[in-house]
């Protein structure tokens, strides 16, 4: 079984600081996603990285995927109460039938007024 | 603009008895997929399909079925519920394979809050 560590499992900061959470594996993934999840829904798409060392930036938010394509980060600068939630990574890997996803343990991030 | 629809969106369940639930997509998607949330341990995949009339075991199927007969539907039953069934269930769709340069994006329904007593 693969598995994709997140660090932190909590998050709690104040508005207008920044922060970073990790995701990493032993394997390697042929892309990998990151979503947000509020409560009582389920999770969103953020975005997808998909080759070794890409950086993509979404607003105030910078993802990046790994070298080898065996980890990735999230950087959220100067964080808004709006970005409150939890963040699932996600590798998708090669597979004979369906798109398959290995979802992270995930990080809540509480960011305060 | 309805995407994945889930019903129920909540249940509660008594040890051994059975159900079912329902996922809808309204997206023409082929692949359908069911996962279980539990906390500090992400979303593991129960069972996928990845067209009508097909299903196949994900990272943990043991006490779940699944059926596809039509392709907007994919319905996850439990046939003797048991206390540790207790969970958030996902049903996501998308609409081919992932991999390389063309990675495919799952979408999520609302879930369902499930209790076993």
């Amino acid at each position: 079984t693969q598995l994709l560590e997140q660090s932190p499992q909590f998050l709690s900061i104040q508005e207008g600081e920044n922060l970073t959470v990790y995701c990493n594996s032993s394997s390697v993934f042929s892309s990998l996603q990151w979503y947000r999840q509020e409560p009582g829904e389920g999770p969103v798409l953020l975005v997808t990285v998909v080759t070794g060392g890409e950086v993509k930036k979404l607003k105030r938010l910078t993802f990046q995927f790994g070298d080898a394509r065996k980890d990735s980060s999230l950087h959220i600068t100067a964080a808004q109460p709006g970005d409150t939630g939890l963040y699932l990574c996600a590798g998708a890997v090669l597979t004979g039938g369906g798109n398959k996803l290995t979802f992270g343990t995930g990080t809540q991030l509480k960011v305060e007024l | 603009n309805a995407g994945v629809t889930q019903t129920p969106k909540f249940r509660v369940l008594k040890t051994g008895q059975s159900m079912t639930l329902l996922c809808a997509q309204d997206m023409n998607h082929e692949y359908m997929y069911w996962y279980r949330q539990d906390p500090g341990m992400g979303l593991r995949l129960i069972h996928y399909s990845v067209g009508e009339g097909t299903t196949a075991k994900g990272e943990v199927p043991d006490g779940y079925n699944v059926s596809r007969l039509k392709k907007q539907n994919f319905l996850l039953g439990l046939e003797s519920a048991a206390p540790s069934q207790t969970s958030v269930y996902f049903c996501a769709s998308s609409s081919g394979l992932a991999g390389g340069l063309r990675p495919n994006i799952q979408y999520f329904g609302a879930g369902t809050r499930l209790s076993v007593l």
